[in-house]
């Protein structure tokens, strides 16, 4: 069954370094996302994408932030300066389309720890 | 921000047991309501897209019901079994335009053998 991958799932990095999380998403998908989930609070919506462009972002997703489709199959969200706060759990996910019955499917996260 | 709120928080359940917990979500510009089983260190499961009030899904011992009207959907799963111990976790989305998820905090369920 198509899955999204994620890499790495852990990455250590110290505050004000760049830090770049790999996604794979579903190769037939059009949309992607990304989310985080800070420990012990909820999931967070970041970033949706589609036809190479951002389609929304949260107040969180500042210009710190960026993603990309390199190429035709990974999605990458950079973050340029971590700063400790950005310590989490990243998740990508992706969809074929966006009605209402469409599955966003997530990938297994990469843990982002800022020392 | 979306006020999506699940209960309880987490639970433990005899193996063989039903039980049930709830989301609540704002009734107002309802679009569609998520479902997903999350184990740790492996990605959120899509359990269920619940779109229409009243709709009722079914995945072997799990199922949910929907009521839009007064905003909350119940998930249930029937007979537990260890290999049910995970978070569940509801997310909505609002007829906005947007298509993010807005989650609860999950409901984490423990199954005791």
């Amino acid at each position: 069954e198509p899955e999204v991958t994620q890499t790495p799932s852990h990455q250590v990095t110290q505050m004000g370094q760049e830090v770049i999380l790999r996604c794979v998403p579903i190769s037939n998908h059009l949309y992607f996302y990304w989310y985080r989930q800070i420990l012990g609070q909820k999931v967070e919506f970041l970033v949706s994408f589609y036809n190479n462009e951002i389609s929304e972002k949260s107040e969180i997703f500042d210009d710190q932030f960026s993603v990309e489709r390199p190429d035709g199959s990974n999605f990458t969200l950079k973050i340029r300066s971590t700063k400790l706060e950005d310590s989490a759990m990243y998740f990508c996910a992706s969809s074929e389309g966006r009605e209402s019955t469409d599955t966003q499917y997530f990938g297994p996260g990469t843990r982002l720890t800022v020392l | 921000i979306l006020n999506v709120e699940q209960s309880p928080q987490s639970l433990h359940v005899q193996e063989g047991d039903s039980t049930n917990f709830t989301c609540s979500f704002p009734s107002s510009n309802f679009y569609a309501l998520h479902w997903y089983r999350w184990e740790t260190a492996k990605s959120p499961e899509a359990l269920f897209v619940m779109t229409l009030n009243g709709d009722e899904k079914k995945k072997g011992r799990i199922s949910a019901t929907l009521n839009t009207k007064e905003g909350y959907s119940y998930l249930y799963i029937k007979g537990s079994q260890p290999e049910d111990s995970a978070t569940y976790l509801c997310a909505f989305i609002p007829f906005t335009g947007d298509y993010k998820l807005s989650f609860g905090a999950g409901t984490t369920v423990t199954v005791r053998a």
